[in-house]
C-alpha cells in the first residue's frame, strides 16, 4: 500500500510520560503536515515541513511537542511530559509541490489515537 | 481560529434522496478541499476545487465554489447508506500551506 501510514495507532500513556508517533508520507510526496482531532471536532494545524525544512508551526505546538523530519522522508512528533488535554487523534497528512492535477492534495493517514491516564 | 465552516452541522436523509452541505470561509484561498471521515478513522479526501474553478464533479459528488461569497457546496446524490460520515470542508490559505477545517456536517443516510 502507497498511503501514508502511522504508528503506532493506539497509544495509552500515563500523564508525565514522553510518547513518540511516526509518519510514513507517500513516498514521492515533499510536504508532510501534523494535525490534531478531538472528539467530535475538525483536524487543527500543528506544523508542516516542506523536504526537512520545518516552515510553519501552530501556537497549538507548545514547547512540550516537537517534530523532526530528517532525511525528507518519515517524521516523528514527540510529546514531552504529557498531559491529560493531549488526549486525541494526531493525524499525518503528506502533499507534493509543483505542478500536476493532484498538487497541493494532502492525504492523510489513519492516525495514532493518544489517551492519557 | 478554524475558517472553514459548515453548514449545516448534521443532516439525516433517506436512502436515495441527495444531500448538500455547505461551507464558508475568510480568507484568500488557494483551493479547497472536502474530506469523509468514519467515526474514529482517518480523512477520505474527495475532491480538491481550485481557486479558479467553479464546479467540479467525481461520481455522485459535485461541488462548486464561489470564491466572491467565499463558499462551497458539496452534494451527494442518490445517496447511500454507507455515506453515513462526518464531512469536512478544509480550505488552503492562499497564504500558506495548511488546511483549515471546521466542525464538520455529520451526515446519517437511513436506509
Amino acid at each position: 500500500d502507497t498511503g501514508v501510514s502511522q504508528n503506532p495507532r493506539h497509544k495509552i500513556t500515563k500523564r508525565g510520560q514522553n510518547v513518540t508517533f511516526r509518519c510514513d508520507p507517500i513516498s514521492e510526496h515533499n510536504r508532510l503536515y501534523w494535525y490534531r482531532q478531538t472528539l467530535g471536532q475538525g483536524p487543527e494545524f500543528l506544523t508542516y515541513f516542506q523536504n526537512e525544512a520545518q516552515l510553519e508551526k501552530s501556537r497549538l505546538l507548545s514547547d512540550r511537542f516537537s517534530a523532526e523530519r530528517p532525511k525528507g522522508s518519515f517524521s516523528t512528533l514527540e510529546i514531552q511530559r504529557t498531559e491529560q488535554g493531549d488526549s486525541a487523534m494526531y493525524l499525518c497528512a503528506s502533499s507534493s509541490s509543483g505542478r500536476g492535477a493532484f498538487t497541493d492534495t494532502q492525504y492523510f493517514g489513519p492516525g495514532t489515537r493518544l489517551t492519557v491516564l | 481560529s478554524q475558517q472553514g465552516e459548515e453548514d449545516p452541522q448534521a443532516l439525516s436523509i433517506q436512502e436515495g434522496e441527495n444531500a448538500t452541505m455547505n461551507c464558508s470561509y475568510k480568507t484568500s484561498i488557494n483551493n479547497l478541499q472536502w474530506y469523509r471521515q468514519n467515526p474514529g478513522r482517518g480523512l477520505v479526501h474527495l475532491i480538491l476545487i481550485r481557486s479558479n474553478e467553479r464546479e467540479k464533479h467525481s461520481g455522485r459528488l459535485r461541488v462548486t465554489l464561489d470564491t466572491s461569497k467565499k463558499s462551497s457546496s458539496l452534494l451527494i446524490t442518490a445517496s447511500r447508506a454507507a455515506d453515513t460520515a462526518s464531512y469536512f470542508c478544509a480550505p488552503l490559505e492562499a497564504a500558506g500551506n495548511k488546511l483549515t477545517f471546521g466542525g464538520g456536517t455529520r451526515v446519517l443516510v437511513k436506509p
